[in-house]
């Protein structure tokens, strides 16, 4: 099983919808959850941390659930430029830097 | 800015060669990240190094070694290559402090191996 799983999409939106999108993770000890974002040809970078209370970014939220063990992020109001590839990444273990990549979930907005 | 750069923005090179992929940090970061990124896959760890000439395996070290002689430049180095290993190849660092989990990552190598 992975250990970060998405589901890849694409999510094809009109302008000013909102987009919704969850990843699941495999390892109840993993301590640190992340999005980052990827445009197309280019590198990952990061979009926001998860906290357990959940937090929001201007028109981004982010949400944990560590009972089922799933992160959710939430575009309000999308706009073209938030048309990119949205990595869910998760620290496996605690005091550890390495990082576990979900394969990412696809997001177009159309004008 | 943090600035990571990579040697090669595409390369290709046949079965069997050895090859070199270089990344560089300009932002003192402890530790550096070499990354595959294949579709549907996301991103796999080869190698990980967290000082100068310290490195751990990654998922998927097979194949690969890693060289970091000095803290700001990190080697990935295939031995032969092979066309399994066509790829699209990301460095990335970090700090290494508490809670300091952002990597910054380099804009990537695509490696073909014909």
């Amino acid at each position: 099983r992975k250990e970060v799983e998405q589901d890849p999409g694409p999510f094809n939106v009109p302008e000013g919808a909102t987009v919704a999108f969850n990843c699941t993770y495999s390892n109840s000890a993993s301590q640190s959850f992340f999005w980052y974002r990827q445009d197309c040809r280019k590198e990952p970078k990061l979009l926001m941390s998860v906290y357990s209370s959940g937090n929001e970014d201007g028109r981004f939220t982010a949400q944990l659930n560590r009972a089922s063990q799933y992160i959710s992020l939430l575009i309000r109001d999308s706009k073209l430029s938030d048309s990119a590839t949205y990595l869910c990444v998760v620290t496996p273990y605690s005091n550890d830097y390495k990082l576990s990549f979900g394969a990412g979930t696809t997001v177009t907005v159309r004008a | 800015d943090v600035k990571v750069t990579q040697s090669s923005r595409y390369l290709v090179k046949r079965t069997g060669e050895k090859v070199f992929l270089e990344c560089v940090q300009d932002m003192d970061h402890e530790n550096m990240f070499w990354y595959r990124q294949d579709p549907g896959l996301g991103l796999r760890l080869i190698y990980f190094s967290y000082d100068v000439k310290m490195k751990e395996k990654g998922d998927i070290p097979e194949g690969y070694s890693v060289s970091r002689e000095k803290k700001e430049r990190f080697s990935l180095i295939l031995e032969s290559a092979s066309t399994n290993q066509t790829s699209m190849y990301l460095c990335a660092s970090s700090f290494r402090g508490e809670g300091s989990y952002e990597q910054y990552f380099g804009p990537g190598t695509r490696l073909t191996v014909t």
